[in-house]
């Protein structure tokens, strides 16, 4: 069974850090890009970051460039997140997914997704 | 832009159709075919519908239909059903990245 599964949710301070991890099965993780897309409390998705299958560019958007870190390990079959300079409005359940085409150009069509892992920040 | 626009919402009867709309500009959804849409279901992960503007992926029923016109782009639920009533996003490539729709919560009346 294809599977994903993100873990490293938490509560962290303002100004904090945390590390996602999503732990990949199922299927050939080294061929697919990957993404990390977030939802607020209540709100709609909005598409954090991404990274390519073997070649590992990394594409992040507005909102979190400079402060956030997306990387791969194809030997483990993880994807991470690092996440720096938290935010309140960075608030969100995190959810890793898998491009639905193999190679390394990302059409972002996600095809699986994980289950999630929520991120609070607060003092 | 830092999303594609969606209306909040939308609403038929079972059996009825419904058609949400999803308005880009000529940067995104204007610019190429690279259009997919998701449903989520209340607490859940969302779910692939329609991708390459629409095409489905293996599973989905062909009650689910896509298609684009300039700079916005269309999913059509055919023959609704109870079990349709969730919210819907749309997404567009862009330059290298994705821009995700505001989301339509749509309702079974």
């Amino acid at each position: 069974e294809v599977q994903l599964l993100e873990s490293g949710g938490g509560l962290v301070q303002p100004g904090g850090s945390l590390r996602l991890s999503c732990a990949a099965s199922g299927f050939t993780f080294k061929n697919y890009a990957m993404n990390w897309v977030r939802q607020a409390p209540g709100k709609g998705l909005e598409w954090v970051s991404g990274i390519s299958a073997s070649d590992y560019i990394t594409f992040y958007s507005d909102s979190v460039k400079g402060r956030f870190t997306i990387s791969r390990d194809n030997s483990e079959k993880t994807l991470y997140l690092q996440m720096d300079s938290l935010r309140a409005d960075d608030a969100a359940i995190y959810y890793c997914s898998k491009d639905l085409f193999l190679g390394d150009f990302h059409y972002y069509y996600m095809d699986v997704w994980g289950k999630g892992t929520t991120v609070t920040v607060a003092s | 832009q830092s999303a594609l626009t969606q209306p909040p919402s939308a609403s038929g009867s079972p059996g009825q159709s419904v058609t949400i709309s999803c308005t880009g500009t000529s940067s995104d959804i204007g610019r190429h075919n690279y259009v997919s849409w998701y449903v989520q279901y209340p607490d859940k992960a969302p779910k692939l519908l329609i991708y390459d503007v629409s095409r489905r992926p293996s599973g989905v029923p062909d009650r689910f239909s896509g298609s684009k016109s300039g700079s916005t782009a269309s999913l059509t639920v055919s023959g609704l059903q109870a079990e349709d009533e969730a919210d819907y996003y749309c997404s567009a490539y862009v330059g290298s990245r994705a821009l995700i729709g505001t989301g339509t919560k749509v309702t079974v009346l």
